[in-house]
């Protein structure tokens, strides 16, 4: 079946501008996870969905970042004010229902390479 | 804080040898571990999941392994092959939450 997708693959943007990047789950993943992955770094936590709701905000680094899973599926991450430190990929993932404390495998999408300018 | 660490950062190999790969933890109260892999300018694979209450998973030539008691994980790969290069990342669960803590990665170059 389907993998995670995300797009756009790649954004280049100007300092101070507004992004968008979306991230489309494997069909049927409740839980969806946003990471953002520096050069020779691994992957750091963003945010995490249970459903629609953000169970775990606790990544994103300040307010100028927010994301959004309004009907449980597609989930947009939203940068307002992109400064050049912001340039990144950002990664997405999902995950089947966590039951009971159980987490289950994470799937991840091919990223989005963010670069301000 | 949970931190995870890889050792070593990069390593090289003959194809055909067998080669393990760590991942430390400092914080032994994790819901499960991760390793993946992920080539250079591509997502991340996932490759084997251990859940706390495991000691190893197989999948084809690739093993891994859970101690939590010592805060260790090691991914053994027998018989390399040149396709094996890449960047292997371990990652854990941290207590009650859903995130992964990932360690920086090995990248692997198998020779032929």
């Amino acid at each position: 079946g389907a993998g995670v997708s995300q797009t756009p693959s790649n954004k280049v943007t100007e300092k101070g501008k507004y992004v968008e990047l979306r991230c489309d789950p494997i069909s049927g993943h409740t839980a969806l996870y946003w990471y953002r992955q520096s050069l020779g770094q691994g992957p750091e936590f963003l945010i995490y969905f249970q459903g629609t709701g953000a169970a775990d905000d606790s990544g994103l680094p300040n307010d100028r970042f927010f994301a959004v899973r309004p009907e449980g599926s597609v989930s947009t991450l939203k940068i307002q004010r992109t400064e050049r430190g912001d340039s990144a990929v950002y990664l997405c993932a999902s995950s089947p229902l966590h039951r009971g404390g159980i987490y289950n495998e994470q799937f991840f999408g091919p990223g989005t390479r963010l670069t301000v300018l | 804080k949970q931190e995870v660490t890889q050792i070593p950062a990069a390593l090289s190999v003959p194809e055909g040898e067998n080669l393990v790969l760590n991942c430390s933890f400092t914080d032994s109260a994790i819901y499960n571990l991760q390793w993946f892999r992920q080539d250079p300018g591509k997502g991340l694979t996932s490759l084997l999941l251990i859940q706390s209450s495991q000691r190893e998973q197989t999948s084809g030539r690739l093993n891994a392994s859970l101690d939590k008691s010592s805060g260790r994980s090691t991914l053994y790969i027998a018989a390399s092959q040149p396709g094996d290069s890449a960047t292997y990342l371990c990652a854990v669960i941290p207590g009650n939450t859903g995130k992964l803590i990932f360690g920086q990665g090995t990248t692997l170059q198998v020779k032929p």
